[in-house]
């Protein structure tokens, strides 16, 4: 159990440019979140898998943004044409279905500044 | 919609003293309740769940309640350590097992020596 990784750490882009941030999950987990963090704010849903399946989605995720788990393994959020109010903290985290509590294990989170 | 409020936004305190971090939450239909730390520019490190039928939950210096039918919860941290300086999250679960975490908005903890 290697944890939750996100890659990269940290991400600077020049507004407009589309950017990509990958999430691996813990290898057994079946259920995969993504929490977007504003400074002196807690994290907000972004979305949710289940497997490849994408079940939910906040309404924060304009049509500019984009989440795939292709192989119910790893997953992308993908943002284009970004704005400097996309500037946050990506946060990935991953659970299990199994048993009753859903304890969500965050990763380290990618940083995106937008210039 | 269910809303999460924390108080206070920051604190300060010596080394050394217990303290009680504050936790409220809009909607009672709460699947369980997680308290997480944050160190600057990091990640989160869960610290306790509490599930819904449950009052307390304890983890050496930490202690958590959860008193879901007046929507609030408390983060006890005794004899309190300059290494426990981070900002302390509480979120909570509603809607089932697969549903998505509701964050409040933090407190800042200081602990000086």
């Amino acid at each position: 159990d290697t944890g939750v990784s996100q890659d990269p750490r940290h991400k600077i882009t020049k507004r407009g440019q589309n950017v990509t941030f990958r999430c691996d999950p813990i290898s057994e987990h079946n259920r995969l979140y993504w929490y977007r963090q504003t400074l002196g704010q807690g994290p907000e849903f972004l979305t949710y898998f289940q497997n490849e399946a994408q079940l939910e989605k906040s309404r924060l995720l304009s049509d500019r943004f984009s989440a795939e788990r292709p192989k119910g393994s790893f997953s992308t959020l993908e943002i284009q044409r970004t704005e400097q109010g996309d500037s946050a903290m990506y946060l990935c985290a991953s659970s299990s279905s199994r048993g009753s509590k859903n304890i969500q294990y965050f990763g380290a989170g990618t940083r995106l500044s937008v210039l | 919609k269910q809303e999460v409020t924390q108080i206070p936004a920051a604190l300060s305190v010596p080394e050394g003293e217990n303290l009680v971090l504050n936790c409220s939450f809009t909607d009672s239909a709460i699947y369980n309740l997680q308290w997480f730390r944050q160190d600057p520019g990091k990640g989160l490190t869960s610290l306790l769940l509490i599930q819904s039928s449950q009052r307390e939950q304890t983890s050496g210096r930490l202690n958590a309640s959860l008193d879901k039918s007046s929507g609030r919860s408390t983060l006890y941290i005794a004899a309190s350590q300059p290494g426990d300086s981070a900002t302390y999250l509480c979120a909570v679960l509603v809607g089932g097992t697969a549903s998505k975490l509701t964050f409040g908005t933090g407190t800042r903890l200081q602990v000086t020596l």
